[in-house]
C-alpha cells in the first residue's frame, strides 16, 4: 500500500520560504510516476503547485513558477517542495500526491494516492 | 478564476440521482483525459473516475462520467447521506503545460 506523508513548519513569516518534505512508502521515488504538490486554501478549491518526474524534469503552475522548486532525495524516498517570498495568501493545506500514468503522454494521469495534508500558515 | 468550470453547489434527495458539470477547453478537456475526485469534509481528495470514464477499484458503479467535446459530466445514484462532500474534475492543460483542476462543486444529499 502506497502511503505519502507531508511533514514541515506549520508557520512561516511573510517574505519568508516554506519547505515542505514528503515521505513516501509502498513506491519508489523513482519509478514511473510523477510526484505532485497540490495546495488548497481553507475553504477553496484544489491548486496544483508543480511535479516531478524520475527525479529530474519537472512541470510547475505557471502561476507560481517563479516562487516554486520541487526536488527529490532518492537516498530517503523523498521529494520536497520550497515556495519563496511568501504571503498571507499561500495560505493552505498543502498535498503530496502520487500521479500515475496510464498512457504515454502527460494528459493521461490521474492522482491516485495523496497524503492526508499539512496546514501552512503565513503569518508574522 | 479556475480553467476548468463547475457549479458551486448541487443538491438533490437520498435515493435520487445528481449530475455535476465540468467545462474546459480544447487544449485540456478536448485533448487531454479527465479525472473526477471526492472530497469528504477534513479528508484529502480520492479519485472516482480516470481515463474520463474508468472507475478505480473499489468505487461503486453508482458513481460514473461521461465526456463530450470539452465538457464532461459526473453522475451519482442511488445518493446517500455518506456522498455529501466536494467534488473536482482535473487534466492535463496542453497549452500551460500544468494540471487544471474546476473549482469544486459541493453536494448537499437533502
Amino acid at each position: 500500500q502506497v502511503q505519502l506523508q507531508e511533514s514541515g513548519p506549520g508557520l512561516v513569516k511573510p517574505s519568508g520560504t516554506l519547505s515542505l518534505t514528503c515521505a513516501v512508502s509502498g513506491d519508489s521515488i523513482s519509478s514511473t510516476n510523477w510526484w505532485s504538490w497540490v495546495r488548497q486554501p481553507p475553504g477553496r478549491g484544489l491548486e496544483w503547485i508543480g511535479e516531478i518526474f524520475l527525479g529530474g524534469s519537472t512541470n510547475y503552475n505557471p502561476s507560481l513558477k517563479s516562487r516554486v522548486t520541487i526536488s527529490v532525495d532518492n537516498s530517503k524516498n523523498r521529494f520536497s517542495l520550497t515556495l519563496s517570498s511568501v504571503t498571507a495568501a499561500d495560505t493552505a493545506v498543502y498535498y503530496c500526491a502520487r500521479a500515475t500514468l496510464f498512457g504515454g503522454n502527460m494528459g493521461e494521469k490521474y492522482f491516485d494516492y495523496w497524503g492526508q495534508g499539512t496546514l501552512v500558515t503565513v503569518s508574522s | 478564476q479556475s480553467v476548468l468550470t463547475q457549479p458551486p453547489s448541487v443538491s438533490a434527495a437520498p435515493g435520487q440521482k445528481v449530475t455535476i458539470s465540468c467545462s474546459g477547453s480544447i487544449s485540456n478537456i478536448g485533448i487531454n483525459f479527465l479525472s473526477w475526485y471526492q472530497q469528504l469534509p477534513g479528508a484529502a481528495p480520492k479519485v472516482l473516475i480516470y481515463d474520463n470514464t474508468k472507475r478505480p477499484s473499489g468505487i461503486p458503479d453508482r458513481f460514473s462520467a461521461s465526456k463530450s467535446g470539452t465538457s464532461a459530466t459526473l453522475g451519482i445514484t442511488g445518493l446517500q447521506t455518506g456522498d455529501e462532500a466536494d467534488y473536482y474534475c482535473g487534466t492535463w492543460d496542453s497549452s500551460l503545460s500544468a494540471v487544471v483542476f474546476g473549482g469544486g462543486t459541493k453536494l448537499t444529499v437533502l
